[in-house]
């Protein structure tokens, strides 16, 4: 079982603030980190897979860095909006097949 | 129509009871995957298929059992159910490694 953590568990956040959460994953036999989107009563949904050292993605508002080295990945969020309330899973992919998930980063944007 | 879809979606059942779980793609993958999600945990594999013929078991597979009907079906099955296997059922489907997961809108199991 593969430690992959995320921190903070949960944050609020102002409507139109910016934000920014962690996930950590083991820094060797890196392969991929998945970012999802899973909001209540839905599934969850894929944002991004990153691959590269120094990968940065971004999809509108949302964008995330890698750093496969010291193992750890940033998800930001600009301008927070209501439909932005969510939790953000990442999964740590070491090309076995399988994707370890964290705990997710409960993000709730306050009008 | 989604292209992953779960049944039930909710279901209560009492211990010692055996029930499945259902999922069907219309994506055309051949790799499906069980997850349980349980309040501040990860989801955690259960099982997973690469193809019809093709089984394997993740990290909490003790007490589930699976079958791969087809390519586009896989089902799990709770033999005999026990209260802590309540939780969020989640199966998932996907191309290839470093590939997406697609997500069902999960199940709801409670065990009484």
């Amino acid at each position: 079982i593969l430690n992959v953590e995320q921190s903070p568990q949960s944050l609020h956040v102002q409507e139109g603030d910016s934000t920014n959460f962690t996930c950590s994953f083991p820094s060797s036999n890196f392969y991929a980190l998945h970012w999802y989107r899973w909001e209540t009563a839905k599934s969850p949904e894929a944002l991004f897979v990153m691959t590269l050292n120094g990968d940065e993605k971004k999809k509108g508002r949302i964008s995330a860095t890698l750093n496969t080295k010291e193992g750890y990945s940033y998800l930001y969020i600009k301008g927070s909006q209501p439909e932005d309330s969510a939790t953000y899973l990442c999964a740590f992919d070491r090309n076995d097949y399988k994707l370890s998930f964290g705990a997710g980063t409960t993000v709730t944007v306050r009008a | 129509d989604a292209d992953v879809t779960q049944t039930p979606r909710n279901r209560i059942t009492k211990t010692g009871k055996r029930i499945m779980l259902e999922c069907s793609q219309t994506k055309g993958h051949d790799r499906m995957y069980w997850y349980r999600q349980d309040p501040g945990l990860g989801l955690r594999l259960i099982y997973y298929s690469f193809d019809v013929k093709d089984i394997n078991k993740g990290e909490i597979s003790d007490g589930y059992s699976v079958s791969r009907q087809a390519q586009a079906k896989f089902s799990l099955s709770l033999e005999s159910a026990i209260p802590n296997q309540t939780a969020l059922y989640f199966c998932a489907t996907s191309m290839d490694t470093q590939e997406t997961q697609y997500f069902g809108p999960g199940t709801r199991l409670l065990v009484l």
